[in-house]
């Protein structure tokens, strides 16, 4: 059974980092690429950022791009989203997917709220 | 980017009924449409891929068809686990975008 486990998340002052993992089982991490899709408080979801299965490739949503890096170790089965610079729009529950073909998000964790406030 | 516009925002519905949520894309994605389906803890369930392409373990009353740049999911007799929040994404080119969401309610 394929599990994606997100942790990491809490409250955190605007300007600040933050880092999330997501640790996988129940498939072959590194034959995957993975994703990070994020819903505010009462919002719609919204892409974030995607790694290839070797993280050779990133992608990034502009908002986010020279702040926030997308990762894997495939030893550990683990992904991760490092947030630098966070500001009060990005608080959101952080999902982490896996990824088939171009960006169909086949499988999702249970997500892991950030808070970013003063 | 590609905006994905779905309607009805809200669908009340009885046990039962027959429904189709629509979601148009600003312009052609050659049928790269997804949908989810979010329960009220949070917990988002991967429903159909490539339009019509139902996801292992989802009940057959899903549906999903459409081309070019309109959509749509239909449920042929609602169930109560069924009462939920649907997106719909596309996967045509990047940055993948969702439509903002159709809330299905109890009637």
């Amino acid at each position: 059974e394929v599990q994606l486990v997100e942790s990491g998340g809490g409250l955190v002052q605007p300007g600040r980092s933050m880092k999330l993992s997501c640790a996988a089982s129940g498939f072959t991490f590194s034959n995957y690429g993975m994703a990070w899709v994020r819903q505010a408080p009462t919002k719609g979801l919204e892409w974030v950022a995607t790694i290839s299965y070797d993280g050779s490739s990133t992608y990034y949503r502009d908002s986010v791009k020279g702040r926030f890096t997308i990762s894997r170790d495939n030893a550990k089965s683990t992904l991760y989203l490092q947030m630098n610079s966070l500001r009060s729009e990005d608080t959101a529950t952080y999902y982490c997917t896996r990824v088939l073909g171009a960006a169909w998000f086949a499988y999702w964790g249970q997500g892991t709220l950030v808070t970013v406030s003063s | 980017d590609i905006q994905m516009t779905q309607s009805p925002s809200s669908l009340p519905a009885s046990l039962g009924e027959r429904v189709t949520i629509s979601c148009r894309a600003s312009q052609g994605i050659s049928n790269n449409l997804n949908w989810y389906q979010q329960k009220p803890d949070g917990t988002i369930k991967p429903l159909i891929y490539y339009t019509s392409n139902l996801q292992s373990g989802v009940p057959s009353r899903f549906s999903g068809s459409g081309s070019g740049t309109d959509y749509s999911l239909t449920i042929s007799s609602l169930e109560p686990e069924d009462f939920a929040m649907y997106y719909c994404q596309q996967d045509a080119s990047f940055p993948p975008t969702f439509g903002g969401g159709t809330k299905l309610e109890l009637k």
